[in-house]
């Protein structure tokens, strides 16, 4: 399968606790972006990078969220200190960075904190 | 007032009908429009990408754009049961990367 893969696909965590979640985007893709889905509403989005650079945060990423690429390839995604609040889906995409920047997602992770 | 609003629905219709999906915004510096289309549980697909004004044509499935009035619109033909999903419009500006989401409509295609 050579789509956007994430994992876990679901995560059930106290409030308090640490999670991470990881993408792998298509592999010719130098462009990744995290969003977040609630339920009912359309993806928002968190940051994106370039390669491995971290070229934009949105200001919903709060200081409990961090965002690595290390090598330009996967990304992971860690929330610490969970909150009730950051339930959701979190949505994982890549792109080209040349032509349309037609962007490509993968299948989420969906997020319950008890 | 949201920069991009589409209806929630549901929007309910017998198998074959064609289907009318519609989103209005406010942002006058968008150029590209997208509809994806999200299974219950799943990411969002990538339907239908288009620059500016005008029509596009993909099998079943037409996007319409007209900048003049704000408004952007997907149509299905014949539509089918497995047609049935949320419908996502997104849009984003010129020399931006990150699109700006409708928060989707419910399509009900009963048999």
């Amino acid at each position: 399968d050579t789509g956007v893969s994430q994992n876990p696909r679901h995560k059930i965590t106290k409030r308090g606790q640490n999670v991470t979640f990881r993408c792998d985007p298509i592999s010719e893709h130098n462009r990744l972006y995290w969003y977040r889905q609630t339920l009912g509403q359309g993806p928002e989005f968190l940051t994106y990078f370039q390669n491995e650079a971290q070229l934009e945060k949105s200001r919903l990423l709060s200081d409990r969220f961090s965002a690595e690429r290390p090598k330009g390839s996967f990304s992971t995604l860690e929330i610490q200190r969970t909150e009730q609040g950051d339930s959701a889906m979190y949505l994982c995409a890549s792109s080209l960075w040349t032509g349309g920047n037609e962007q490509f997602f993968g299948p989420g992770t969906r997020l319950t904190v008890l | 007032q949201k920069e991009v609003e589409q209806d929630p629905g549901p929007l309910s219709v017998p198998e074959g009908a064609i289907v009318s999906l519609n989103c209005t915004y406010s942002n006058s510096a968008f150029q590209y429009f997208m509809w994806y289309r999200q299974y219950s549980r799943k990411g969002p697909e990538l339907l239908m990408y288009t620059y500016s004004s005008g029509n596009k044509e993909d099998g079943r499935f037409t996007a319409q754009v007209d900048k003049s009035s704000k408004y952007i619109s997907l149509f299905i033909r014949d539509s089918q049961p497995s047609d049935s999903a949320t419908y996502l419009c997104a849009m984003k500006e010129g020399g931006s990367y990150i699109p700006t989401f409708g928060r989707g409509t419910s399509l009900i295609v009963h048999p």
